[in-house]
């Protein structure tokens, strides 16, 4: 079954603004990742947050993890046209495999 | 150089035909994966190789068939396709599996290859 849920499916923003993504997961994680998709491309690999960690910063993504209420937020500040793809979060568990949510579809208007 | 590389990247073919996608990464890597995309842009394991050992095989029909040379290589060879096997089909690699401890388990996609069954 599927991990991890972001929330919203669909975000769509003005350059410059900030775009908030959120990802709730069910079962006990080691790390959670965060990645992005451009339409027709492979996913690439944005940050990973472990599960003793609470925040973390790359550039202009802050990525925030409550293991308590099971969910990350992934913050894109200052936001740029090229941002526009789809976001993905992935848990890694006991599992021993790295699990995908169904993503965050950002739009960025120039 | 590409990291992680897949042939062929589009694909269209006939119900009933059997067709392989091939893989390979330049990263070094002891673990390599097939994930399958849908239309809604979900994301599934299909299988994870380890060294040449397959390590994961999730509930996948018998007609896909992974194959691995070496840790380099992952190919995915499909028999008797049918039109729900119509997807995106990534291949990626990691550093190890995922067993916790210095493997923080970061994937590298390939670029994807589009199968399309009429």
């Amino acid at each position: 079954s599927q991990q991890g849920e972001e929330d919203p499916q669909a975000l769509s923003i003005q350059e410059g603004e900030n775009a908030t993504m959120n990802c709730s997961y069910k079962t006990s994680i080691n790390n959670l990742q965060w990645y992005r998709q451009n339409s027709g491309r492979g996913l690439v690999h944005l940050i990973l947050i472990r599960s003793n960690e609470r925040e973390k910063h790359s550039g202009r993504l802050r990525v925030t993890l409550d293991t308590s209420k099971k969910s990350s937020s992934l913050l894109i500040t200052a936001s740029r046209a090229a941002d526009t793809a789809s976001y993905f979060c992935a848990t890694s568990g006991s599992a021993r495999q790295l699990t995908f949510g169904s993503g965050t579809q950002l739009t960025v208007l120039p | 150089d590409t990291a992680v590389s897949q042939t062929p990247k589009y694909l269209v073919t006939q119900m009933g035909n059997d067709k392989s996608i091939k893989c390979e990464q330049n990263l070094g890597h002891d673990t390599m994966y097939w994930y399958k995309q849908d239309s809604k842009k979900f994301l599934k394991i299909m299988f994870s190789y380890n060294n040449k050992e397959l390590i994961i095989n999730e509930t996948v029909p018998n007609r896909f068939s992974p194959k691995s040379p070496d840790k380099a290589h992952l190919n995915l060879h499909i028999n008797s396709l049918e039109l729900g096997d119509s997807a995106v089909y990534f291949c990626a690699s990691s550093q190890g599996p995922f067993l916790g401890g210095a493997n923080t388990g970061e994937l590298f996609f390939g670029e994807g290859s589009r199968l399309t069954v009429l």
